[in-house]
Parts: C-alpha cells; structure tokens; sequence
C-alpha cells in the first residue's frame, strides 16, 4: 500500500533562518505530488505542484520554492522564513492522471518568530 | 469567485441527528470529487469519493449534482465521534482543489 511521510511535525523558526521540508512518498511510482498551505482557520492554498521529476509548477509568488530530486521525494524551502511564512504545510500525493483522490502527509506546523 | 465553496458552518447537532452540507464547485470540466475529514490540527484524510450515481458507505451518503455544479454529504444518525471538519475537494487537470471546510459540532 502507498504511504506518505512528511518531516518535521512541528517547527519553530525565527524569521530570516531557512527552512527546508521533505515529503516521501513509498509504494508507487511517478506521483503528483503537492505543496499545501493552511493558514488558521483558512483553507488550502496550493503552493506548489510536480508531474514528474524536476518539474515544479509554482502557483502562489512568495519566498518559497520546491524542488523534486527523486521521483517519490518533494521538498519544500525558503532561503529566508518570514512571519507570514507561520502555517500548517502539508505534503500530498495523487496518482498520475488527476482524477483520483489526492493522499496527504501528516502535515508541518510551522511557526515563524 | 473561489473554484470550490462552502459554507464554514459550525453546524452544531444533537447526537443522533441528520445533517447535510452542500459544497458547490464552479469549473464545469472537474472530473471527480471527493468528501474528507479534516480533524483539529491533523491532515485531512479521505473519507469518500463521489460519484455520478450517489454513493453510500454506512451513516454517510454523496450525492453529486453535475447540472448545478454542487455535491452533498448526508450524515445519519450523528455521533460525537463525528465532530470535525468536513473539506469536499474536486480533481482533474492534475490539480486537486479543495472548499474551505464545514465545521461539524455534535453534542451530546
């Protein structure tokens, strides 16, 4: 069966420090795989997503980036966290072709201080 | 105009109520749909998907309705168990959006 693993669960930044987050995904092959964020109280805001190796689509400008090294790993950065950075990030997956349901990690509380 | 809405709720029920929330999707070539649960400070997690012809797993029935571009999620027989959040999401062109959630609050 598929899994997703996301890391950290918690973190506490201060602002201007980088920030790097993985996501791994086990048990299938060429996902899509996706950067949420959840701001409190709001609803998820795609941040980024990738077909394929490489291939990183951005929708939201904002001093953060992605990038997908190995075809079932996706991370997620920022040179410099601002306080508006705070949320909660979550790492998800879907199977190539868009219509099936999208599988998420456990999610990365963020606060930025 | 946001892709997908709903309303925030918080529906607030007794146990052993019915309740429903609707969920409207405004892009006309979304292809599939789905109903999660989204519990405090958690990931949400899938509950249903939701097809053409309604579908049904125990206390929870998706409806969806192409022609008016919205999709429903019936719970019966309510339990506290059940409070959470309820996010319905629609797929397709690779990209799943997703509704900001409706709050479900059930009392004893």
């Amino acid at each position: 069966s598929q899994t997703i693993h996301q890391w950290p669960a918690t973190l506490v930044q201060p602002v201007g420090s980088p920030l790097s987050l993985e996501c791994t995904v086990e048990g299938t092959s060429n996902p899509n795989l996706y950067w949420y964020r959840q701001a409190a109280g709001r609803g998820l805001q795609l941040l980024f997503y990738s077909v394929g190796i490489g291939q990183i689509s951005s929708e939201v400008p904002q001093n953060l980036s992605a990038s997908r090294p190995q075809d079932r790993q996706f991370i997620l950065s920022s040179k410099k966290l601002l306080l508006s950075d705070s949320g909660f990030y979550l790492c998800a997956w879907s199977a190539q072709g868009g219509t099936v349901a999208a599988f998420f990690g456990q999610g990365t509380r963020l606060t930025v201080v | 105009r946001k892709e997908v809405e709903q309303d925030p709720g918080p529906f607030n029920v007794p146990e052993g109520a019915t309740v429903a929330f609707n969920c409207t999707y405004s892009n006309s070539a979304s292809q599939s749909f789905f109903w999660y649960r989204q519990d405090c400070r958690k990931e949400p997690k899938l509950l249903m998907s939701v097809y053409s012809s309604g579908n049904e797993d125990g206390r929870f029935t998706a409806q969806l309705n192409r022609a008016s571009q919205y999709i429903s999620l019936l719970i019966r027989d309510s339990k506290l168990s059940d409070s959470a959040t309820y996010l319905c999401g629609t797929g397709g062109s690779y990209i799943p959006t997703f509704g900001r959630g409706t709050s479900l609050i059930v009392h004893p």
